[in-house]
């Protein structure tokens, strides 16, 4: 069976600092992997998906990028985060060409001070 | 411009009585709808999905309805039970791509 692994499940990170959220897959080759943020009382908002290794799509402009160097594994990136980056992060993966059906992984909680 | 709403932030329903939960969206190319419910600190986990060729489909409580005219589905839980509380949200695409969610709408179950 597929399963997600998302890490680390909390983060507090200074202003400024460095940032990197790691999601891996195991159970199914060739995912279409996601990256979504739920701030504070907000719905899901898409910030990154990937079809494949090295090819990244960008929803939102941000101080944010992501990277996908192996099948199923995909990375989350900041050089500095600001305030705004607070929120919960979530993982999530797709069959290629399937029932267009997402499944999400635990989750980073994320809170920039 | 928010191509998928929920217009109830939330909702409060008697144990053993119905749920309903809509949602509408406004992009006429979206062809798959999809239902997630959230436990707080958790990932969303898939409930159910419909079909744009399709009006219901039903998997023991929950059923979903589509009405493609309105651009309006929802999800009927029937009996709502007390672990059915959480946030639910509600998800759409066009053939796999540009998949975009609802802002959620929290259920609250009273026993």
């Amino acid at each position: 069976s597929q399963t997600i692994h998302q890490w680390p499940a909390t983060l507090v990170q200074p202003v400024g600092s460095p940032l990197s959220l790691e999601c891996t897959v195991e159970g199914t080759s060739n995912p279409n992997l996601y990256w979504y943020r739920q701030a504070a009382g907000r719905g899901l908002q898409l910030l990154f998906y990937s079809v494949g290794i090295g090819q990244i799509s960008s929803e939102v402009p941000q101080n944010l990028s992501a990277s996908r160097p192996q099948d199923r594994q995909f990375i989350l990136s900041s050089k500095k985060l600001l305030l705004s980056d607070s929120g919960f992060y979530l993982c999530a993966w797709s069959v290629t060409g399937g029932n267009y059906e997402q499944y999400f992984g635990p989750g980073t909680r994320l809170t920039v001070t | 411009d928010q191509q998928v709403k929920q217009n109830s932030p939330s909702l409060s329903v008697q144990e053993g009585r119905i749920s309903i939960l809509n949602c509408d969206y406004t992009n006429s190319m979206f062809d798959y709808f999809l239902w997630y419910k959230k436990y707080p600190a958790e990932g969303p986990t898939f409930l159910i999905s419909i079909s744009s060729i399709k009006d219901k489909n039903e998997d023991g409580r929950f059923t979903v309805f589509l009405n493609k005219s309105a651009k309006h589905l929802s999800l009927h839980i029937v009996p709502s039970q007390p672990g059915d509380s959480a946030v639910y949200f509600c998800a759409a695409n066009n053939y796999g791509q540009n998949f975009v969610f609802g802002p959620g709408t929290r259920l609250s179950v009273l026993p």
